[in-house]
């Protein structure tokens, strides 16, 4: 029973690419959340998502940033035009449902922006 | 607009049992207390949660004030590998959505 699967583990980029990094959530987990950590900084809740849907984005800046949760396959965080100030571990986590339950987190996304 | 308070940082000898308090005044009647704790820079990891009992499972215990404006989270026996940053959430709204604070940086000492 794998966890929450994140990849890549460490992405570099150049500034003004775009940057992609996946997570499948945990089998049978249809709710999926993304946090963001700066260096030496605490985890910052981005958004979150069921299948197909945005339930709460409030986290997510307003340029540049988007998510998404098809039907089938992974959820995307995807940031277009990386800037320096980017560069953070991006977490995924999945849960089962809404209620009072438990997350499970991935390891990481490590993004580096050249 | 954080709803719990921790202390920035804690020692422990090891061997010995770790107490991390957390102050969340504002709790509402519906709303969990959940702790996580995240090793140097790894995913983070759950501990426990309660709503108004005392919570214990194989990792820790959760005592949760009668007015559940505080708790602790114990870890009876603290190890090396315990060393981590301990996060105390009060689960925010009906969209599971967690907001984690600055949480206890807990350092295990031998």
């Amino acid at each position: 029973n794998a966890g929450v699967m994140q990849n890549p583990r460490h992405l570099v980029r150049r500034r003004g690419q775009e940057a992609r990094l996946r997570c499948s959530p945990m089998k049978g987990h249809s709710h999926v959340y993304w946090y963001r950590q700066l260096p030496e900084e605490g985890l910052k809740f981005m958004v979150y998502l069921q299948k197909e849907n945005i339930i709460d984005e409030s986290g997510m800046p307003k340029e540049r940033f988007s998510a998404e949760f098809p039907k089938e396959g992974p959820s995307i965080l995807r940031i277009q035009q990386v800037v320096r100030g980017d560069s953070a571990a991006y977490f995924c986590a999945s849960s089962r449902r809404v209620g009072a339950n438990v997350l499970t987190f991935g390891a990481g996304s490590r993004l580096t922006v050249l | 607009d954080a709803k719990t308070t921790q202390p920035p940082s804690m020692d422990c000898a090891e061997g010995r049992a770790a107490n991390l308090p957390c102050n969340h005044s504002t709790i509402s009647g519906n709303e969990y207390v959940y702790w996580y704790r995240q090793i140097h820079s790894q995913g983070p990891q759950y501990i426990i949660h309660g709503l108004k009992n005392n919570e214990t499972n194989e990792m820790a215990s959760l005592i949760i004030t009668e007015d559940r404006k505080s708790s602790t989270l114990i870890l009876p026996h603290a190890t090396l590998r315990d060393t981590a940053v301990y996060y105390c959430i009060v689960r925010v709204g009906d969209n599971n959505d967690m907001r984690f604070g600055a949480g206890t940086r807990l350092t295990v000492k031998p």
